[in-house]
């Protein structure tokens, strides 16, 4: 089956520590996206992707980094610039250029602790 | 850039009672979608429109593309403890498959 894999779930990470979180896709999509969510602030873009090598930042880029060398792969590292890390992070990926927007799929999301 | 006003931003019920929820944005959009978010989970797609005026339902669920193309709405019939969780509504304008999303309604259903 097709789908977007988060991994992992669980995080926890002292401060002052560079965290990287993985996301992966089988379902053959060119965009992939990166978002946080905090309690009350709905979904926050970090960063997308539309290709391969090539990478966007979002409304709250700051303290994050991304890389996409690989159609399949999306990783984000929460660096030590990022000052209040702890948040919910939610990985997504859409097809492009077929005609209807079918939407995003999300993955099942990482919960990153910082202590 | 474009923004999406949710309302209610929260909700609690009783099971059995229907329920609304309605998304307006600042400008134009040739598709609005509608997600829902179990706790700890990520957002799951339930309803895709892309007409004007266009009614389409999901079981219980109904939405609907307001004819201005500024709105959408979604209804939950005899609502049921599963139903809790975030709901987004999500749209974009022509040519994009960018998405802009709404911050979500929250619904509780007390049994």
């Amino acid at each position: 089956d097709g789908g977007i894999t988060q991994s992992p779930k669980y995080l926890f990470r002292k401060e002052g520590q560079n965290v990287t979180l993985s996301c992966e896709q089988n379902l053959n999509h060119d965009a992939m996206y990166w978002y946080r969510q905090d309690p009350g602030q709905g979904l926050r873009l970090i960063y997308y992707s539309q290709i391969v090598n090539d990478f966007q930042k979002g409304d709250i880029a700051e303290g994050y980094s991304v890389s996409r060398e690989k159609k399949e792969s999306f990783p984000l590292t929460v660096t030590s610039a990022q000052k209040n890390p702890t948040a919910f992070y939610l990985c997504a990926s859409s097809p492009e250029g077929r005609g209807k927007n079918y939407g995003y799929t999300f993955g099942s999301g990482t919960r990153l602790t910082v202590v | 850039g474009q923004q999406l006003n949710q309302s209610p931003q929260s909700m609690f019920i009783q099971e059995g009672e229907d329920v609304s929820m309605n998304c307006t944005s600042s400008s134009i959009f040739n598709t609005w979608l509608w997600y829902k978010q179990d706790p700890g989970e990520g957002p799951v797609l339930l309803i895709a429109l892309y007409k004007a005026g266009e009614l389409t339902s999901n079981g219980r669920l109904t939405a609907q593309f307001g004819i201005t193309r500024k709105d959408s709405f979604l209804n939950i019939s005899a609502s049921i403890p599963s139903d809790v969780g975030i709901y987004f509504c999500a749209g974009s304008g022509a040519g994009s498959y960018q998405l802009t999303f709404g911050k979500g309604t929250k619904l509780s259903v007390i049994p």
